[in-house]
């Protein structure tokens, strides 16, 4: 019962590196999405999408570029870190537009 | 714009105790109400869900009520315990959007003490 799984758990990057990260879920959802946690700021939508070959802006996309070229895998990535960008990154998915969503365990990201 | 707002930030109970969480929201427009559980350095974990035209849902000691009128949520929870002891999320599914995009509360930190 893997649900969502989030690639790495932990990174540290120094400022102008680039990584992705990766989302994998086995439950055949359809819509996947990538939000940020922040202290005093709460859970942001970062992009998401509603089916393979898709993806959306949310409402803190700058900075971040999504793909999802298989059903089964999300992937955000920075292109040049910023400080910024030190957040707990959330990956959720959802079966239909009004389903329960899944969320992955979490990426905690160090930018210096 | 939909503004989710979770009361009190954070509360302290004793073992045994039953409590309420609350969460409001400003637009009552809403598919539907997902409660989560967020531990420390942990992902969120689904409570209950609980659609626009349900008023109540019961999952063991948990027990959701929606009232989207007036745009209240609240979540009850039954002799509390220390394992309670966690951050609560409430976020709501705008009902204008076909996107499922989840929009957040700030959370309640519960912790239940022994």
């Amino acid at each position: 019962n893997a649900g969502v799984t989030q690639t790495p758990k932990f990174r540290v990057l120094k400022t102008g590196q680039s990584m992705t990260l990766l989302c994998a879920q086995d439950m055949n959802h359809e819509y996947m999405y990538w939000y940020r946690q922040d202290p005093g700021m709460g859970l942001r939508l970062i992009h998401y999408s509603v089916g393979e070959g898709t993806t959306a802006k949310g409402e803190v996309p700058d900075g971040y570029n999504v793909s999802r070229l298989k059903k089964q895998n999300f992937l955000l990535g920075l292109e040049s870190a910023a400080p910024s960008q030190t957040s707990v990154y959330f990956c959720a998915s959802t079966h239909g537009q009004a389903t329960e969503a899944f969320f992955g365990q979490g990426t905690r990201l160090t930018v210096v | 714009k939909q503004e989710v707002t979770q009361i009190p930030a954070a509360l302290s109970v004793p073992e045994g105790e039953n409590l309420v969480l609350n969460c409001s929201f400003t637009d009552s427009a809403i598919y539907n109400l997902q409660w989560f559980r967020q531990d420390p350095g942990k992902g969120l974990t689904s409570l209950l869900l609980i659609q626009s035209s349900q008023r109540e849902q019961t999952s063991g000691r948990l027990n959701a009520s929606l009232d989207k009128s007036s745009g209240r949520s609240t979540l009850y929870i039954a002799a509390s315990q220390p394992g309670d002891s966690a951050t609560y999320l409430c976020a709501v599914r705008r009902g204008s959007s076909n996107t499922g995009k989840l929009i957040f509360g700030q959370g309640t930190t519960l912790q239940v003490k022994p």
